[in-house]
């Protein structure tokens, strides 16, 4: 297995740029989600999906759109980008069990850095 | 203010040293999660738990729910354990927070 892949690994955008982080797991997970780390603040949850067709906003969804068409895949849309956004982020996954309470381990990916100038 | 505090921020510790991480939360959860964070960035799932305790190797995590609070041991501590250590909450809704985390750096 692959795990959680992410791509690009380094990106640099000038404002108002539009880009799409990719990211794909292949463990058959329910759970998708997003997150941006920044200095000092720690990690902060963007969007996350509970299944293909479901999504919903996290801490700060400003300015991200995410869609979940199939199981494997989980894409962040960067729309017009801000240097506000200069970030690293994180893509994970875990296995949703049933009821609210069944959380699991999750499985993060190596990250993608961006830089918008 | 962070819904989830962890101290210290900085830790350093001898080898063989007994290490504990702490975090404290404000509202109810249905899980808390330590992290391990590389320093090469890379994330690790280090434990998930709901109560009580639990052990992997020379790590132990701790959970009072009353007491919204948790912690992480690391015992006979090793340089290779050097890393950030990050606390999160998950809730019923899905959402998650996490701590600011807690830089570890063991000395040889």
């Amino acid at each position: 297995n692959a795990g959680v892949t992410q791509t690009p690994k380094f990106q640099v955008l000038k404002t108002g740029q539009s880009m799409t982080l990719q990211c794909a797991q292949d463990m058959n997970h329910e759970y998708m989600s997003w997150y941006r780390q920044d200095p000092g603040m720690g990690l902060r949850l963007i969007h996350y999906s509970v299944g293909a067709g479901i999504t919903d906003q996290g801490e700060v969804p400003n300015g991200y759109n995410v869609s979940r068409s199939t199981t494997e895949d989980f894409p962040l849309r960067l729309l017009s980008a801000a240097p506000s956004q200069t970030s690293v982020y994180f893509c994970a996954s875990s296995y949703r069990g049933q009821g609210p309470r069944s959380y699991n381990e999750q499985f993060f990916g190596p990250g993608t850095r961006l830089t918008v100038l | 203010k962070n819904e989830v505090e962890q101290s210290p921020q900085n830790l350093t510790a001898q080898e063989g040293e007994f290490i504990t991480i702490n975090c404290s939360y404000s509202v109810g959860i249905s899980a808390l999660h330590w992290l391990q964070q590389h320093p090469g960035g890379g994330i690790v799932s280090l434990f998930m738990l709901s109560s009580g305790k639990k052990k992997h190797g020379r790590l132990i995590a701790t959970i009072n729910i009353q007491e919204k609070h948790s912690s992480l041991h690391i015992t006979a501590s090793h340089p290779r354990d050097s890393a950030v250590y990050i606390c999160a909450v998950g809730y019923n809704n899905n959402d998650m927070r996490f701590g600011a985390g807690t830089r570890l750096t063991v000395k040889p």
